[in-house]
């Protein structure tokens, strides 16, 4: 069974470029999560998707950050204009309300900005 | 919003050494979900333990939900079990948003 996949798994980005980060969730799997972790923080909830709606964004920060998650192809995070501060590891999660709700993480990106 | 506390936020062990790690919430929690996060990054789910008791090999886990607590046991412990173990808590099924403690770093030293 193919896992939560992420890509790219690392991604530099000077500053004030865009930054697209897409996670495709596991197979049979409904919701996706995104999550941000900090350099020696613990993981923060940002935004809960189903397909074609977002559930729960009150993680996100209010400007420059996007999430979709569309009725085809990947969920994607995108940061726009990034800055220094959006240096991080961003990970993707998704579950199945039919199995409880335990979530099952990608790989993660890590992001680095220049 | 509810807090999740971990403790102890870093130990050392030998080798073939048992450990207890802990996670208090300060409310009642619909699921809770032990993950290390392995040197390379990676986040491993443990257990899904919203109550109860699980076993893994030589990892198992105890949540005691109404005293708002779960405990890890690793036993036998071996090297690769160095890393961060986070506990996790979804406090609303509604939302989905897992509230993680700040994790517990362990070295085991060979």
């Amino acid at each position: 069974n193919a896992g939560v996949m992420q890509n790219p798994r690392h991604l530099v980005r000077r500053r004030g470029q865009e930054a697209r980060l897409r996670c495709s969730p596991m197979k049979g799997h409904s919701h996706v999560y995104w999550y941000r972790q900090l350099p020696e923080e613990g993981l923060k909830f940002m935004v809960y998707l189903q397909k074609e709606n977002i559930i729960d964004e009150s993680g996100m920060p209010k400007e420059r950050f996007s999430a979709e998650f569309p009725k085809e192809g990947p969920s994607i995070l995108r940061i726009q204009q990034v800055v220094r501060g959006d240096s991080a590891a961003y990970f993707c999660a998704s579950s199945n309300p039919g199995q409880g709700g335990e979530q099952y993480f990608g790989p993660g990106t890590r992001l680095t900005v220049t | 919003g509810i807090q999740v506390e971990q403790s102890p936020p870093d130990l050392i062990l030998q080798e073939g050494a048992n450990s207890t790690l802990r996670c208090n919430f300060s409310d009642s929690v619909n699921n809770l979900q032990w993950f290390h996060q392995n040197p390379w990054g990676q986040l491993i789910n443990l257990f899904y333990i919203p109550s109860g008791t699980k076993q893994n090999g030589r990892l198992s886990a105890t949540t005691v939900a109404t005293e708002r607590y779960s405990l890890l046991y690793i036993s036998s412990s071996q090297t690769t079990d160095s890393g961060v173990y986070f506990c996790a808590v979804l406090y609303s099924s509604n939302t989905g948003k897992l509230i993680f403690g700040q994790g517990t770093t362990l070295q085991v030293k060979p």
